[in-house]
């Protein structure tokens, strides 16, 4: 059973705070994505990587940074957590194209509330 | 550029009614075309996805969709619904790229409560 892990379902923290947001998939897929999810906005891509140390920007990667330094693990930072990242972070993993379905498959979410 | 509409915001509908969920997306290329359902509290799953064939996509839970490329759609509908199925429902537009990875643009999503 295909499986993404987020290392929180619920987080708190304060204004300021350096926040690591942990996501691991056992699919070995190459493509990995974090979204932060609001209400009547839908997803919204932050950062996505298609192999170990590559990374590119989504949407709205302005205040956030991501690192892969393995395939199995895509981490999102937020260098100073403000309130107005408070939000639903979702995670997802897919395979290269080409060689499936080119399915998404998400992990649980992380509500994180900035204070 | 790609974008994906989704007009209605909440769709009420009274058990064993059929239902219909609205997605419009506008794309200059070639397109790949998902439906996603998130229940609560819960990550987001496929329901069904359009790549290439037959129009017609049947997909989990008895939902299916219709692809119409003249009109930029791709509808979602179930004929019976169940309490079970309320949920928030998210269409979504694949885009490749070209250097290799694939991103997805979603719509805002439908939230459909199902009532009895």
């Amino acid at each position: 059973d295909v499986k993404v892990t987020q290392s929180s379902r619920y987080l708190v923290k304060r204004t300021g705070e350096k926040v690591f947001l942990e996501c691991v998939q056992d699919m070995d897929h190459e493509n990995m994505f974090w979204y932060r999810q609001d209400p009547g906005l839908g997803l919204r891509l932050i950062y996505f990587s298609y192999d170990v140390k590559m990374k590119e920007k989504g949407d709205i990667p302005e205040g956030y940074s991501v690192s892969r330094e393995k395939k199995e693990r895509f981490s999102l930072i937020l260098e100073s957590a403000s309130t107005n990242q408070t939000s639903m972070y979702l995670c997802a993993s897919s395979l290269f194209p080409g060689e499936s379905s080119y399915e998404q498959y998400f992990g649980p979410g992380t509500r994180l509330t900035v204070t | 550029a790609q974008s994906v509409t989704q007009l209605d915001s909440q769709v009420p509908v009274f058990e064993e009614a059929p239902v219909e969920l609205r997605c419009n997306y506008s794309s200059s290329v070639s397109v790949y075309l998902f439906w996603y359902v998130q229940y609560p509290n819960q990550g987001l799953q496929l329901l069904l996805k359009y790549l290439s064939g037959s129009t017609l996509v049947k997909g989990i839970n008895g939902f299916e969709a219709e692809f119409n490329k003249s009109q930029t759609s791709f509808h979602l509908r179930k004929p019976s619904v169940h309490i079970s199925d309320t949920a928030e429902y998210f269409c979504a537009v694949l885009y490749i790229l070209t250097g290799g990875g694939n991103k997805l643009t979603f719509g805002t999503g439908t939230q459909l409560k199902v009532e009895l």
